[in-house]
C-alpha cells in the first residue's frame, strides 16, 4: 500500500537549520507531487510548498520562500525538506502529503505520520 | 493570500444527529475547495474534494456543497467516530490555505 514514512523528531536551537526526510513507498514516485505542510499546536495546517518530484520544479509559499528548501531523490523515492533560521515559532508537527491526481490537483491526499519540530535554546 | 474563515468554532451534538460546518473564502475559490478530518494525534484526512465529492472510502454520510465563497460540510447520522477537527482547504489561489479548523464534538 501507499506509503509516505517520515524522519524522526528533532530538537533545534534558534537560527539553526533543520532537514526533514520522506520515504515514498507503493506507488510511481515520479507521478504525483508532494506537498509539505506544518501544524503547530492548537493551529490549522499551513502549507509550505510542494515539490513535483519528475521534474524537480518547486512551487514555494511566499511566506517561507527565503527559508525553505524542497528536493527529492529518485534513486531512493524520498523527500526532503529543510527549514532555515529556526525561530521558536516554527516549532510543529511536520507532513509531507502526497497530491490527490498525477496531475498536481493541489489536494494534500495521503500523508506521512508527522515530524515534531522543537525549537527551544 | 485567500482567508479561509470556519465557523462555528465547535459544534456539540448527539449521536444520530446532523452537523453543518461552515467555510467561507475572502474571494471566490469557484468550487476548488476540500474538507478534511482530523483526530488527536494523527495527520488530516481528506474527506471532500472540488466542493462536492467524496475521497475513497469516505461513508456517504459525509457530504458537501457550495460556490464561491461560501461552503458547507454537512455530516449526517453522526457517529462517535465522527468526533474530530475539520479543516477546509482552498487551491484556486496560490498559496495554499487551510482555515482555522470547526471542532465536532459528540455528546
Amino acid at each position: 500500500q501507499v506509503q509516505l514514512v517520515q524522519s524522526g523528531a528533532e530538537v533545534k536551537k534558534p537560527g539553526a537549520s533543520v532537514m526533514l526526510s520522506c520515504t515514498t513507498s507503493g506507488y510511481t514516485f515520479i507521478d504525483f507531487y508532494v506537498h509539505w505542510v506544518r501544524q503547530a499546536p492548537g493551529q490549522g495546517p499551513e502549507w509550505l510548498g510542494v515539490i513535483n518530484p519528475k521534474t524537480g520544479s518547486i512551487s514555494y509559499s511566499p511566506k517561507f520562500r527565503d527559508r525553505v528548501t524542497m528536493t527529492r531523490d529518485t534513486s531512493t523515492s524520498t523527500l526532503y525538506m529543510e527549514l532555515s533560521s529556526l525561530r521558536p515559532d516554527d516549532m510543529a508537527v511536520y507532513y509531507c502529503a502526497r497530491d490527490l491526481w498525477d496531475n498536481g490537483g493541489y489536494y494534500p491526499r495521503l500523508w506521512g505520520q508527522g515530524t515534531l519540530v522543537i525549537v527551544s535554546s | 493570500e485567500v482567508v479561509l474563515t470556519q465557523s462555528p468554532p465547535t459544534l456539540s451534538l448527539f449521536p444520530g444527529g446532523r452537523a453543518t460546518l461552515s467555510c467561507r473564502a475572502s474571494q471566490t475559490v469557484d468550487t476548488y475547495i476540500a474538507w478534511y478530518q482530523q483526530k488527536p494525534g494523527q495527520a488530516p484526512r481528506l474527506l471532500i474534494y472540488d466542493a462536492s465529492n467524496r475521497a475513497i472510502g469516505i461513508p456517504a454520510r459525509f457530504s458537501g456543497s457550495g460556490s464561491g465563497t461560501d461552503f458547507t460540510l454537512t455530516i449526517n447520522y453522526l457517529e462517535p467516530e465522527d468526533s474530530a477537527v475539520y479543516y477546509c482547504q482552498q487551491r484556486r489561489w496560490g498559496p495554499l490555505t487551510f482555515g482555522g479548523g470547526t471542532k465536532v464534538e459528540i455528546k
